[in-house]
């Protein structure tokens, strides 16, 4: 049962074009959303979240859109730079839940070309 | 500022070997603790987490074990591995709205 999903496995954008990965959700009771950013053979590292009270969370390049009647959101990379291309994670938190405690989709591999 | 440390980054062994993986936390007391597990094509799972010495709950069902000897100490083993376990294995601790990984190990069962 995938409660968080990244339908895309990959995504492939221009350098200098927005990059939108998605991520759709089934739970309810998630209130908490992060995205994460990893390289090859690294952990990941936090990159920005949101929660459930927002529907917009924006930091520098990368801003995050909650719709929560649709249980989706999108991270959007404007403008997108090599520098991006890693694997993305979304991930999200039960209310009451521990702080570490997230569910999380399979990823969606983003390419950014020169 | 807290970090993380995990080791080995790699490893290879053979089924039915031991495992043991170990993950310390510096700069902060009493951390939530967290293993996390990313088989391949897969996102991360969570195995176990912890709250204090001592005090482990484990997600899913498996072959793995964890414990927590010590504050900053968690430890991720097996008795006899098998080809299904290997992945890319990674420690978390939690604070504040999120939670903040290792280096990760990537095991491999031959």
């Amino acid at each position: 049962d995938q409660q968080v999903k990244q339908n895309s496995p990959s995504l492939s954008v221009q350098e200098g074009r927005i990059s939108i990965l998605n991520c759709d959700y089934t739970n309810s009771m998630f209130d908490y959303f992060l995205w994460y950013k990893k390289y090859p053979a690294e952990g990941p590292t936090f990159l920005i979240s949101i929660s459930s009270i927002k529907d917009k969370n924006e930091d520098g390049r990368f801003t995050v859109f909650l719709n929560k009647s649709a249980k989706h959101l999108s991270l959007h990379i404007v403008p997108s730079q090599p520098g991006d291309s890693a694997v993305y994670f979304c991930a999200a938190r039960a209310g009451g839940t521990s702080y570490g405690k997230l569910t999380f989709g399979q990823g969606t591999i983003l390419t950014v070309h020169p | 500022s807290q970090t993380i440390h995990q080791w080995p980054a790699t490893l290879v062994q053979p089924v039915g070997s031991p495992l043991s993986l170990e993950c310390t936390v510096e700069g902060t007391s009493n951390p939530n603790l967290y293993w996390y597990r990313q088989a391949a094509g897969r996102g991360l799972q969570l195995l176990f987490y912890s709250v204090g010495i001592g005090q482990i709950s484990s997600e899913v069902p498996q072959n793995l074990s964890a414990s927590r000897p010590q504050d900053r100490q968690f430890i991720l083993s097996s008795k006899k591995l098998l080809l299904s376990d290997s992945g890319f294995y990674l420690c978390a601790w939690g604070e504040d709205t999120e939670a903040f990984f290792g280096q990760g190990t990537r095991l491999t069962v031959v």
